[in-house]
């Protein structure tokens, strides 16, 4: 089977950092990515990882260990806004050629409170 | 440019009735996709168009059906509603290779009664 896990829920506060953690468990890997969800609107892409490392987008970096399994969303500078679910989502290696397809998880709601 | 858009934004259908949602992208993507969101859920895949006159299931393709139109439209179908299809649908779409965003249209709630 495939999985991705994630916590469901983390709190923090304005300007602060705070880091969503990923796992994941799939049958082929091709790059992991993240996207953001605000209350149930379209979900937008934020970041990928196709090797190992850090990636800097502003204030959100993030980061793959392929040997590891594992990846992080690290958000810094918390604004009001940031508040919104977010998912990190695999690429199934399989018809990769044909487009491929990602394999989500189920999301982080991230609450910033003031 | 529009985008990736839906339409309808909101159904209400009785057990058995069908639907179709519709989806169409105006940027030239070559792949779409239809997801499903449940409450507390991530985005499950009910089917895929790599590329025009392509189609393939996801992980949750029962109980729906899909056409990809044309390169712009690829359209749901319910044949006969089931509550248990209560969810927001999303159509997405990306470029393809070298590509790794996935674009997604708003959403269409839809609830089965």
């Amino acid at each position: 089977g495939q999985s991705l896990e994630q916590p469901s829920e983390v709190t923090a506060v304005e300007g602060a950092i705070v880091q969503i953690n990923c796992t994941y468990q799939t049958s082929g890997f091709y790059g992991l990515s993240w996207y953001q969800q605000h209350d149930g609107g379209a979900p937008t892409f934020l970041s990928y990882n196709g090797l190992d490392g850090l990636e800097e987008t502003g204030r959100f970096s993030s980061f793959l260990s392929r040997s590891d399994s594992y990846g992080y969303l690290l958000l810094q500078e918390l604004q009001m806004k940031d508040s919104a679910s977010y998912f990190c989502a695999v690429r199934d290696v399989v018809g990769y050629n044909q487009g491929g397809k990602l394999i989500f998880g189920q999301g982080t709601e991230l609450s910033v409170k003031p | 440019n529009a985008g990736v858009t839906q339409t309808p934004k909101f159904q209400v259908l009785k057990t058995g009735q069908s639907m179709t949602l519709q989806c169409a992208q105006d940027m030239n993507h070559n792949s779409m996709y239809w997801y499903r969101q449940d409450p507390g859920m991530g985005l499950r895949l009910i089917y895929y168009s790599a590329s025009e006159g392509t189609t393939d299931k996801g992980e949750v393709p029962n109980g729906y059906n899909v056409s990809r139109l044309n390169k712009r439209e690829f359209s749901l179908r319910l044949e006969s509603a089931a509550p248990s299809q209560t969810s927001v649908y999303f159509c997405a779409s990306r470029e393809a290779l070298g590509s790794y965003e996935q674009y997604f249209g708003p959403g269409t709630r839809l609830t089965v009664t």
